[in-house]
């Protein structure tokens, strides 16, 4: 059964700081690996997703990587902002055509100015 | 854009009444799904449908259950409610057709079991 972990569950940075945050997974049969921001009270807003295929996505100041033999994705955030304060969450899905995702618990992010 | 909607942002119900949460997706997606999110417990899975009729059970599906009557809409059902379902009722959808497996949120029910 595939398991993700998300290190740390929570993080402080300054404005400023360009931040790394991680998702663990333990089945590398991936077939894509998505991951999300959510605002407290809020639902999930998908951010980058990136297939098997591919080792990398970017957008904006937000770039995913992804590194199936260790079981590794990372997303690096740039020049961090006060507004980048929220959850990140990393969803894996399993390759072979399940619908299913299985999500990290997230890494609570906040930006202080 | 991919826009998921919840018919309800919050909302307080008594113990044992039957509750209705309505989900709608509006880019004709395949696949739809009933999570609930706790606190200490992340994201789990009740329901998921993959296609109208069909559902499948997720997780914790004790408690629940769904109707998919038509393809736009995943309608999740709490038979009687209890305390313990006071919690976060996220809905998503994703695609057959790729990017596969894209899962897009709407933004929460809020329910509050009384």
């Amino acid at each position: 059964k595939q398991e993700v972990t998300q290190i740390p569950a929570a993080l402080s940075v300054p404005e400023g700081e360009n931040l790394v945050l991680n998702c663990s997974f333990t089945d590398s049969a991936i077939y894509n690996l998505q991951w999300f921001r959510q605002d407290p009270g809020k639902g999930l807003t998908s951010l980058l997703l990136i297939q098997s295929s591919q080792r990398e996505q970017t957008s904006g100041r937000l770039n995913a990587s992804l590194d199936k033999s260790s079981g590794r994705s990372t997303l690096y955030i740039a020049a961090s902002q006060p507004g980048d304060s929220a959850t990140y969450l990393c969803a894996v899905s399993r390759s072979g055509g399940s619908y299913i995702p299985t999500f990290g618990r997230g890494t609570s992010l906040i930006v202080h100015p | 854009d991919v826009k998921v909607t919840q018919s309800s942002r919050y909302l307080v119900k008594r113990t044992g009444e039957k509750v209705f949460l309505e989900c709608v997706q509006d880019m004709d997606h395949e696949n739809m799904f009933w999570y609930r999110q706790d606190p200490g417990l992340g994201l789990r899975l009740i329901y998921f449908s993959y296609d109208v009729k069909m559902k499948e059970k997720g997780d914790i599906p004790e408690g629940y259950s769904v109707s998919r009557e038509k393809k736009e809409r995943f309608s999740l059902i709490l038979e009687s409610a209890s305390t313990n379902q006071t919690s976060m009722y996220l809905c998503a959808s994703s695609s057959d057709r790729l990017p596969y497996n894209e899962q897009f949120f709407g933004p929460g029910t809020r329910l509050t079991v009384l």
